[in-house]
């Protein structure tokens, strides 16, 4: 099973709006991620968390916050978008934390979010 | 200087062709390799890893040149359903990073 859940698959908000992404998976893996991709670019790494630890917020404005609950949920917080925010929002999964070379490097995407921001 | 640089295409090549992607990567750091697939609003989805020793799965074929910091993708006998994005990957210390993508249009 390496299935990485993501609800709502799309999300429409306004400016003003507040709302959460979120993430889910069974498979214990220790490391999740979101990404943003636009139309026709590769995905943007956003966040990192291991262990439940954010360990890499890679200069992302603070009106996305991102939680981890537990080892099996991730969140994305959503606050006072703009337009250019519309995108794929991807969460992804990989089962150890480490660097080395090993075979349980392999990340593991959900569906996405496709998030317009009116 | 982006981690990762791809072609971005688009190759339209005709059923039954032979196809090759290459990416390279800049961080000699970088540890861990891989081809993920991307159909139009989908997520990508991991196609293979790639290994310095060279790995094929079916018809496609991956290799990595570690001196050279490239890394392609060999597809034989293309088929229709071939048809989509494939994204290179590097994993540097758990931050994976991807090419832009390279678009694949496989004719009948």
């Amino acid at each position: 099973d390496t299935e990485v859940t993501q609800t709502p698959k799309h999300l429409v908000m306004g400016m003003t709006n507040k709302k959460s992404l979120k993430c889910e998976q069974h498979m214990g893996h220790r490391a999740m991620y979101w990404y943003k991709q636009k139309a026709k670019k590769p995905p943007e790494l956003m966040f990192v968390y291991s262990y439940e630890k954010l360990s890499i917020n890679e200069s992302v404005p603070s009106r996305f916050s991102p939680e981890c609950p537990n080892s099996s949920l991730l969140n994305l917080h959503l606050h006072a978008l703009q337009p250019e925010d519309s995108a794929l929002y991807l969460c992804a999964s990989r089962p150890g934390t480490g660097g080395t070379l090993s075979g349980d490097e392999k990340l593991f995407f959900g569906s996405g979010t496709q998030l317009s921001v009116l | 200087r982006k981690e990762v640089e791809q072609d971005p295409g688009p190759f339209n090549v005709p059923e039954g062709a032979t196809v090759a992607f290459n990416c390279t990567y800049s961080n000699s750091a970088s540890q861990s390799f891989f081809w993920y697939r991307q159909d139009c609003r989908k997520e990508p989805k991991l196609l293979m890893s790639v290994y310095s020793s060279g790995n094929e799965d079916g018809r496609f074929t991956a290799q990595l040149n570690r001196a050279s910091q490239y890394i392609s993708l060999l597809i034989r006998d293309s088929k229709l359903s071939d048809s989509a994005t494939y994204l290179c990957a590097v994993n540097k210390l758990g931050q994976f990073y991807f090419g832009t993508g390279t678009s694949l249009t496989v004719i009948p």
